[in-house]
């Protein structure tokens, strides 16, 4: 069975703040993606990137980037200089070549990022 | 526009009736999936679709039913059986393979 987990429930940082978001996952399966999903107040899950397991070489794209770390089983994501429009929910997910007995994505439970101006 | 549209996007329902929500998708995209989401709560899968004329069941699928008898379209109907259905309910799509999936912007439902 595959398992995410996102420890931060919420997180509150004010504008222009870096700050991270913390994503664990378990899988015994050694060929996996991990994705991360942007949720805005409007409702649609919003694609960010996707990691697969045989790639370790961390990704900047603008102000976002990702640190993958098989060793640790986690996949961070660090927005630099936060903004307003980042306030979001994020959730991090995970899916193995075996589907773990059901197709789709295994999702952790979101991390609510609220910006402050 | 390629997309996925959901609708409607909020939706009431009363005790006891069946209510069904509309997915369809112009990405030429093979499969599709509906989850349900609730407060705090990660997405959880209810049913998905790898092919035309069939489907399977997720980790939820107690109380709800699905068709797919066109690619574009996956609708999911919320029965009587399915005593808590009060949720955010999403669809969505992908190509195959290790791609991502695509979300359609949901459809709130709430039972009165």
């Amino acid at each position: 069975a595959q398992k995410v987990t996102q420890a931060q429930t919420e997180i509150s940082v004010v504008e222009k703040e870096d700050v991270t978001l913390d994503c664990v996952y378990e899988t015994r399966d050694t060929t996996y993606y991990l994705f991360w999903y942007k949720q805005p107040p409007s409702g649609e899950l919003v694609f960010l990137i996707r990691r697969n397991s045989f790639d370790e070489q961390n990704e900047i794209s603008g102000r976002y980037s990702w640190n993958f770390q098989k060793s640790t089983s986690s996949f961070n994501f660090t927005i630099t200089a936060s903004q307003v429009v980042d306030s979001a929910v994020y959730f991090c997910a995970l899916r193995t070549y075996s589907g773990g007995g059901a197709d789709g994505l295994t999702f952790g439970k979101g991390t609510h990022l609220i910006i402050q101006p | 526009d390629g997309g996925i549209t959901q609708s409607p996007k909020y939706l009431f329902r009363k005790e006891g009736q069946n209510v069904t929500l509309s997915c369809e998708q112009n990405l030429n995209h093979d499969a599709m999936y509906w989850y349900r989401q609730d407060p705090g709560q990660g997405l959880r899968l209810i049913y998905y679709s790898q092919i035309v004329n069939d489907f399977q069941k997720g980790d939820i699928a107690e109380g709800y039913s699905v068709s797919r008898e066109k690619k574009e379209s996956f609708p999911l109907t919320v029965t009587s059986a399915q005593k808590n259905p009060t949720a955010f309910y999403l669809c969505a799509s992908r190509a195959g393979g290790f791609t991502e999936a695509f979300f359609g912007q949901g459809t709130r439902l709430t039972v009165v």
